[in-house]
């Protein structure tokens, strides 16, 4: 079936630094990827699409210039959280839309801290 | 995109049928019924999906009524690694290689704690 690595699966940075995060779809091809984050305890909320070729479209609320998203190629994408506070610590996962009829794949989450 | 509601938590035992209703009173024509299952501190993963009727897999089955607004995923005798966060999502998803229009948008889910 379809397989979404995402990476790093943990990474702790310090205020003011930028962290990037990778998805990538390794045995298919994604021209779409959906970039979740996840506070604990609490549900998935959509924060952005990216979309290969073309510019990422974010959801209300969700700062463009703090997360800046790439779709570099038809299996990679990158969240980049630029000049990360305390508050940007959560649980960030990625998302590949459904190829056949398995629903959408997730990558494993990154946990990023924010220190 | 539709709104679901689902119970905030279950708890059940070994060996048990779990049964989760979900409602999505506002379902559109061209809505599928998507069940995903987290853990903590990992990606949600495909359950199981459906349009009408019922749909079963190895691991679930899944109830849709005829006026399709709620669905019920039932899971046969769960052990105590079925113990997760399930939830229920509804949205317009064209299925295809490549790519998709809609995007999923997640509720609350529903806590499954199964005990020994």
């Amino acid at each position: 079936g379809a397989v979404v690595s995402q990476h790093p699966s943990r990474v702790i940075c310090k205020s003011g630094t930028s962290v990037k995060i990778e998805c990538r779809s390794l045995d298919f091809q994604a021209t779409t990827m959906f970039w979740y984050r996840q506070f604990p305890k609490q549900s998935l909320m959509l924060m952005a699409t990216s979309n290969e070729g073309s510019k990422a479209t974010y959801e209300q609320g969700v700062e463009k210039d703090k997360f800046l998203i790439n779709h570099a190629s038809l299996t990679l994408s990158t969240l980049t959280v630029t000049s990360a506070h305390p508050e940007d610590s959560s649980f960030y996962i990625c998302s590949a839309p459904p190829r056949g009829d398995y629903g959408y794949t997730f990558g494993s989450g990154t946990r990023l801290t924010v220190v | 995109l539709a709104k679901t509601t689902q119970p905030i938590s279950m708890d059940s035992y070994e060996g048990q049928e779990v049964n989760i209703t979900c409602s999505h009173n506002n379902i559109a024509t061209n809505d599928y019924i998507t069940w995903y299952q987290q853990f903590p501190s990992q990606g949600p993963r495909f359950i199981i999906q459906g349009y009408k009727t019922k749909v079963t897999n190895e691991v679930a089955s899944l109830f849709i009524p005829a006026d399709r607004k709620s669905s019920t995923l039932s899971l046969p005798r769960v052990s105590l690694s079925d113990t997760a966060v399930y939830y229920c999502l509804v949205g317009a998803v064209t299925l295809g290689y490549g790519g998709s229009q809609g995007n999923l948008i997640f509720g609350k889910g529903t806590k499954l704690s199964v005990k020994p």
